[in-house]
């Protein structure tokens, strides 16, 4: 099946500072997703990006299907930011079977004050 | 509208009983799927309902666990003979989706902790 490979597993930032996270996935998809869990365990919809660039706020994502990544831009950190944010992907169009989601391991992501 | 509600958010029980787990979808949402999520395995696939058949069941780890979903809504989640791996925490998700192609934005519930003693 597909991989989905996250980096950097862990991030250390201060308040205020960016960052960037890294999904690679091993095959073509048809749906690319992030996601933030919060401390409570919640998956936070962030972005659907198949393909393109898109912006909310403080956090943007880029997809380059042909080239198999995605990248999560998080500027001037919060506190609120703290969690782990996972990339999921699915390939329903490929016939692989369904919709189910494959996700990565996740960016386990600390922000100190 | 309302999210994805899961209950019950806790459950505690003893190795070799049964449990059922209960998902509500978004209103309208046709596709209905669950996922576990535990420390070793990450989060993982296991059923994928299109209305109420349920097309790819492929994640289910053995037979000890069933799912059903009626009336296009409501899923229920049945672990039989608990054991103590089945611990985890068990998230419900759902989508729009109507074929395969199509825009296919999940959307996750809170999730019910499963501790088997």
């Amino acid at each position: 099946g597909i991989q989905v490979e996250q980096s950097p597993p862990d991030l250390i930032l201060q308040e205020g500072a960016n960052s960037t996270l890294r999904c690679n996935f091993s095959d073509s998809v048809n749906n690319l997703q992030w996601f933030h869990q919060n401390p409570w365990g919640q998956l936070i919809n962030l972005f659907y990006i198949p393909s393109g660039t898109k912006q909310n706020g403080r956090l943007s994502a880029t997809t380059v299907a042909t080239e198999r990544y995605s990248l999560l831009y998080i500027s001037s950190s919060q506190t609120t930011d703290s969690g782990v944010y996972f990339c999921a992907v699915d390939q329903s169009y490929s016939g692989a079977g369904s919709y189910q989601l494959t996700f990565g391991k996740g960016t386990k992501l600390s922000v100190i004050p | 509208g309302a999210g994805v509600s899961q209950s019950p958010s806790n459950k505690v029980t003893e190795k070799g009983k049964d449990v059922e787990l209960r998902c509500d979808p978004i209103s309208g949402h046709t596709a209905l799927y669950w996922y576990r999520q535990s420390l070793g395995q990450g989060l993982e696939f296991l059923i994928y309902f299109q209305g109420n058949s349920a097309p790819d069941k492929s994640g289910l780890p053995s037979d000890r666990f069933s799912a059903e979903r009626t009336g296009g809504s409501v899923s229920t989640l049945t672990i039989q003979r608990t054991q103590q791996e089945d611990s985890a925490v068990y998230l419900c998700a759902s989508s729009l989706a109507s074929h395969l192609g199509s825009y296919n934005e999940q959307f996750f519930g809170p999730g019910t902790r499963l501790t088997v003693l």
